[in-house]
């Protein structure tokens, strides 16, 4: 069955500290896809970065970066130097083709950052 | 601005009642998917038009329901509303059928049923 977990319910950091949310997914697919999303608290979910199951190559955005890993199974987020602006709620989500040929996107449960001043 | 609009943003109502929520989707995307954000449920796929059609179906109740318009633009409807309905409901659009390359969400409409 096709699951995403994020252990950690809710992290708080002081500014500048680097943080890692964590991310563990279950699938019994060999093509899918792993996404992160953040939600600041207006509301709106914004989505930060897409990744394939056949491209492990770790990737940086800015501040971001993501480190994949297929043998254990996890999507991992870093954060550098973190500000104030990345509190948020930061969600997990794994798409994969089910038995009628549509994609289902699940989400984990979300992670919530404070970054404090 | 993502592009998404979802309208109204806030909505009130009563048990027992039925609303309407309203999505225009992204410029040039073809898909509107619909999820429902609650507590103690997190994000719950609801359902998913391409181009009119229904595409997808995951765990939208009966008393729900959808549709997406010849203009693209798409509406949920929600009736016999209950407490447990109090949600955020968002709407998100991709540019094609597959949701393999991500969404982009609108800022939802907070559902409160009183």
């Amino acid at each position: 069955a096709q699951k995403v977990t994020q252990a950690q319910t809710e992290i708080s950091v002081v500014e500048k500290e680097d943080v890692t949310l964590d991310c563990v997914y279950e699938t019994r697919d060999t093509t899918y896809y792993l996404f992160w999303y953040k939600q600041p608290p207006s509301g709106e979910l914004v989505f930060l970065i897409r990744r394939n199951s056949f491209d492990e190559q770790n990737e940086i955005s800015g501040r971001y970066s993501w480190n994949f890993q297929k043998s254990t199974s996890s999507f991992n987020f870093t954060i550098t130097a973190s500000q104030v602006v990345d509190s948020a709620v930061y969600f997990c989500a794994l798409s994969e083709e089910n038995s009628g040929g549509y994609q289902k996107v699940t989400f984990g449960t979300g992670t919530k950052l404070q970054v404090i001043p | 601005d993502s592009g998404v609009t979802q309208t109204p943003k806030h909505l009130i109502t009563a048990t027992g009642q039925r609303v309407t929520l309203r999505c225009s989707p992204r410029s040039g995307d073809l898909s509107v998917y619909w999820y429902q954000q609650s507590l103690d449920q997190g994000l719950q796929f609801l359902i998913q038009y391409y181009n009119g059609e229904e595409r997808a179906k995951g765990n939208i109740l009966e008393r729900f329901s959808a549709q997406q318009f010849p203009d693209l633009h798409s509406e949920l409807n929600l009736s016999s509303l209950e407490l447990g309905d109090s949600a955020l409901y968002f709407c998100a659009s991709s540019r094609g059928a597959s949701a393999n390359y991500g969404y982009t969400f609108g800022s939802g409409t907070r559902l409160t049923v009183v």
